[in-house]
């Protein structure tokens, strides 16, 4: 069975940094595009990175980037994403997602993880 | 970037009734589309990929058509369990674009 376990978010304040993770098993991590979504509380989804396989290509949304990192380490099963110089309008659910080719598989997603930047 | 305009944002609609969401991109997007629904408090769960293929499981009361700019998500007989977000998620370029959000509610 494939899951998506997310873990780190919290409170932090505007201009701090947190590290989310996502712990995936039941897949060939190593085989599979991932990805980070979000969502603001009461709001819409908004993708926010991909990465590949190899971590060698990487995309974010306009609104993060030089601000946030994603990295994966295969030999640990793991998604990550290094959020620095946080604003308020980055609070939301992050979810971690196996949301790529191919498509006939099915979509995965984690259950989410709250980061809420105030002061 | 490529924006999505999905509409209406909102509407009221009864069980048994047939309901129509639409995706305009502001530039052809071939079918690299999907739709998926979420409801609250829940991560969402696809329900159409490439634009038109139905993903396994999901009843086929849902479809999905549309090409190049202009996409559509039918639900052919509302049942209960549809009342939910439903959104559209272009995938064309190396940056992804989700559209705004429809909610279907209970009228």
């Amino acid at each position: 069975e494939v899951q998506l376990v997310e873990s780190g978010g919290g409170l932090v304040q505007p201009g701090g940094s947190l590290r989310l993770s996502c712990a995936a098993s039941g897949f060939t991590f190593s085989s599979y595009w991932m990805s980070w979504v979000r969502q603001a509380p009461g709001k819409g989804l908004e993708w926010v990175a991909n990465i590949k396989q190899d971590g060698s290509e990487k995309y974010y949304v306009d609104s993060v980037k030089g601000r946030f990192t994603i990295s994966r380490d295969n030999a640990k099963n793991s998604l990550y994403l290094q959020m620095n110089s946080l604003r308020a309008e980055d609070t939301a659910v992050y979810y971690c997602a196996r949301v790529h080719l191919p498509y006939e598989e099915g979509d995965y997603w984690g259950q989410g993880t709250l980061v809420t930047v105030s002061s | 970037d490529i924006q999505m305009t999905q509409s209406p944002s909102s509407l009221s609609a009864s069980v048994g009734d047939r309901v129509t969401i639409t995706c305009r991109a502001s530039q052809g997007i071939r079918n690299d589309l999907g739709w998926y629904q979420q409801k609250p408090g829940k991560a969402p769960k696809r329900l159409i990929y490439a634009a038109s293929s139905l993903q396994s499981g999901v009843p086929s009361r849902f479809s999905g058509s549309g090409s190049g700019t202009e996409f559509t998500l039918t639900i052919s007989s509302l049942q209960p369990e549809d009342f939910a977000t439903y959104y559209c998620l272009q995938h064309n370029s190396y940056t992804w674009t989700f559209g705004q959000g429809t909610k279907v509610e209970i009228k």
